[in-house]
């Protein structure tokens, strides 16, 4: 069965410093998400790629989150610096269609403590 | 922003109870899903709900959509400790484009 493939699955960083994420959706899904997920709270959308282009990153912290999706296929969320307030899991999800009208089928997660 | 309220929060039961969770909106929503999630994994797909008024069954998970498109519901029924997790329920607008999680109810069963 296909899956979404998210590395690394922890990350423990020190505050200031770099972190990136890496996410390949499910072949032929050309809606691609970054949520994030602290605990006890449900999954908040970061940013949403259609294809090589972002529809909405209106919540990504531009100051210091960054994401990309060059060929349309596999992404790269990247935080520098990294702050205490950063630690949660990172889900990447993927679909078909729109959010609006499909499902989302996410990956595992990467679990970020920034120390 | 459409914002998703569930309850209850907190969910702690015996084995072979049954159960209600609900998600309640002001918003009005083209599909709804919910999902379950595992500590430290990602949430997983049970299913989708699009008509008011809709009810789907899956084994002994029963899920309604409210008649409004605003609310929905999930029952559980005789709860075997492998339910346990949280439920998340996820609202899709047509014009936004996008889904609005809520917080989830987190369900405890007990052996």
């Amino acid at each position: 069965e296909a899956e979404v493939a998210q590395s690394p699955r922890y990350k423990i960083t020190e505050k200031s410093q770099a972190v990136a994420f890496w996410c390949d959706p499910i072949s032929g899904h050309a809606t691609l998400y970054w949520y994030r997920q602290i605990l006890g709270q449900g999954p908040e959308l970061l940013v949403q790629f259609q294809d090589e282009s972002v529809v909405d990153d209106s919540q990504l912290p531009k100051d210091r989150f960054s994401a990309e999706r060059l060929k349309g296929v596999d992404s790269t969320l990247k935080i520098q610096p990294a702050e205490l307030g950063d630690s949660a899991m990172y889900l990447c999800a993927s679909s078909l269609l729109p959010a609006n009208t499909g499902e989302l089928f996410f990956g595992e997660g990467s679990r970020l403590t920034v120390l | 922003t459409q914002l998703l309220e569930q309850s209850p929060q907190f969910l702690s039961i015996q084995e072979g109870e049954n159960l209600t969770v609900y998600c309640n909106s002001s918003s009005v929503f083209s599909s709804l899903q919910w999902y379950r999630q595992e500590p430290g994994e990602g949430p997983v797909l049970l299913v989708t709900v699009v008509t008011g008024g809709e009810v789907k069954k899956l084994k002994r998970l029963t899920f309604q959509f409210g008649d409004a498109r605003k609310d929905s519901s999930l029952h559980i029924t005789a709860a075997q400790p492998g339910d346990t997790g949280l439920y998340l329920c996820a609202g899709g607008v047509s014009v936004e484009g996008k889904s609005t999680f809520g917080d989830g109810t987190t369900l405890t069963v007990k052996p």
